[in-house]
């Protein structure tokens, strides 16, 4: 079964500060990954997509990374803002078949 | 240029009620979808259209029909509301529903439902 974990569940950081966020799967055949970013109260939002060939890719301060050998993405956030405070949810699309969701990291950013 | 939205935004029902959730998308896109979302646990398809006029079974159909009015409008209907199917419910839209296809899936803003 297709399945995608993500780590941690919930995290707090200073405003300023760095973090990563950690996103595990067993996908197979895997097609592509997607990071979205999800407001409180709203639809998620795509932030990267990442294909087999790619080990990173970059949107302004958001740094996404894929290991397709180990079947691991990270995203890693620079320069946290307040804003930044939202659940990310990694989704992993399977070649030939819908997508499969992360359970999303909740993303507190404190001033 | 709207996106995707959603109409209600809230909605309390009893058990055994019945009700319909719309969506509609402004991008010309021809796969749309209905999912759920629960605490903890990541969306879960419910339903989707590949395109006008066809409609297929997600993981969690139970319960729930849809119906594709037409390229721009997909409803989700719960014939007999449940506890279980409390929940916050997102339509979403792509351009196409290709194989493997890097095709963005854009969400509307959610309709958060509770059973009683």
């Amino acid at each position: 079964k297709n399945q995608v974990e993500q780590s941690p569940q919930s995290l707090i950081i200073l405003e300023g500060k760095n973090c990563t966020l950690q996103c595990n799967y067993t996908v197979s055949p895997f097609s592509n990954l997607r990071w979205y970013k999800q407001d409180t109260g709203r639809g998620p939002v795509s932030l990267t997509i990442m294909t087999f060939s790619e080990n990173t890719k970059s949107n302004g301060r958001y740094t996404a990374t894929l290991d397709a050998d180990t079947k691991q993405s990270s995203l890693h956030i620079t320069a946290s803002q307040l804003s930044d405070s939202a659940s990310y949810i990694c989704v992993v699309r399977a070649a030939g078949n819908m997508l499969t969701f992360g359970g999303g990291t909740r993303l507190m950013v404190k001033p | 240029n709207a996106g995707v939205t959603q109409t209600p935004k809230f909605q309390v029902l009893k058990t055994g009620q019945s009700m319909t959730l719309q969506c509609a998308q402004d991008m010309n896109h021809n796969s749309m979808y209905w999912y759920r979302q629960d605490p903890g646990m990541g969306l879960r398809l419910i339903y989707y259209s590949a395109s006008e006029g066809t409609t297929d079974k997600g993981e969690v159909p139970n319960g729930y029909n849809v119906s594709r009015l037409n390229k721009r409008e997909f409803s989700l209907r719960l014939e007999s509301a449940a506890p279980s199917q409390t929940s916050v419910y997102f339509c979403a839209s792509s351009e196409h529903l290709t194989s493997g296809g890097a095709h963005e899936q854009y969400f509307g803003p959610g309709t958060r439902l509770t059973v009683t």
